[in-house]
């Protein structure tokens, strides 16, 4: 079956690390996103991408970035980690743009920064 | 994208339906009505979604009122498993599934 996945599903890094959250997807899905979740808080969008070498700066891009080289994967890195990016994260993924086809979410990536 | 008003919890008996509002009174005619759950720690995921007419599948029925304007989520026969956040959007065809979510309504199923 199709699917989104996540890895690390959780991962401890020290501040001022550069770290990569990666995101798989086997849908062959044009679109995908990153979001961060904070504790009590809904999901706020980070990047995203309509396809292979799109990228878009979302609510909350600063001290992130990511890369679309092929369809099936959009990689988050944070550049220099903080512990203000201490967070759940989630990727999603979609059909295109001119659907309405439902995202499909992975499972998350538990992002502690000491 | 318009902005949704959801009540911040509700409680739900297990076995009796859930109903779960929703206010979007700024929506503009081409914007659609989805509906995601969270459920604990998970990814969310997708339920319902329509633009003026009444929906349902397997997990719900959406009813959105004529005026558009607010629309209830139903669950017929909630269970202890559909314990969650639920979470209204709104969104414009077109917009490439970006979603914008806000606090949702987290429903408690109680035996």
């Amino acid at each position: 079956d199709a699917e989104i996945t996540q890895s690390p599903r959780h991962k401890i890094t020290e501040t001022g690390r550069q770290v990569t959250l990666a995101c798989h997807q086997t849908w062959n899905h044009n679109n995908m996103f990153w979001y961060r979740q904070d504790l009590g808080h809904g999901l706020r969008l980070i990047h995203y991408s309509y396809g292979v070498q799109d990228t878009n700066k979302g609510e909350v891009s600063d001290g992130y970035s990511v890369s679309r080289s092929n369809t099936e994967d959009l990689p988050l890195t944070l550049e220099s980690a903080a512990s203000s990016q201490t967070s759940v994260y989630f990727c999603a993924s979609s059909e295109s743009r001119r659907t309405n086809t439902e995202a499909f979410f992975g499972q998350g990536t538990r992002l502690t920064v000491v | 994208d318009a902005k949704t008003t959801q009540p911040t919890s509700m409680d739900c008996a297990e076995g009796r339906a859930a109903n779960l509002p929703c206010n979007h009174s700024t929506i503009s005619g081409n914007e659609y009505v989805y509906w995601y759950r969270q459920i604990h720690s998970q990814g969310p995921q997708y339920i319902i979604h329509g633009l003026k007419n009444n929906e349902t599948n397997e997990m719900a029925s959406l009813i959105i009122t004529e005026d558009r304007k607010s629309s209830t989520l139903i669950l017929p026969h909630a269970t202890l498993r559909d314990t969650a956040v639920y979470y209204c959007i709104v969104r414009t065809l077109g917009a490439g599934n970006m979603l914008t979510f806000g606090g949702g309504t987290r429903l408690m199923v109680k035996p």
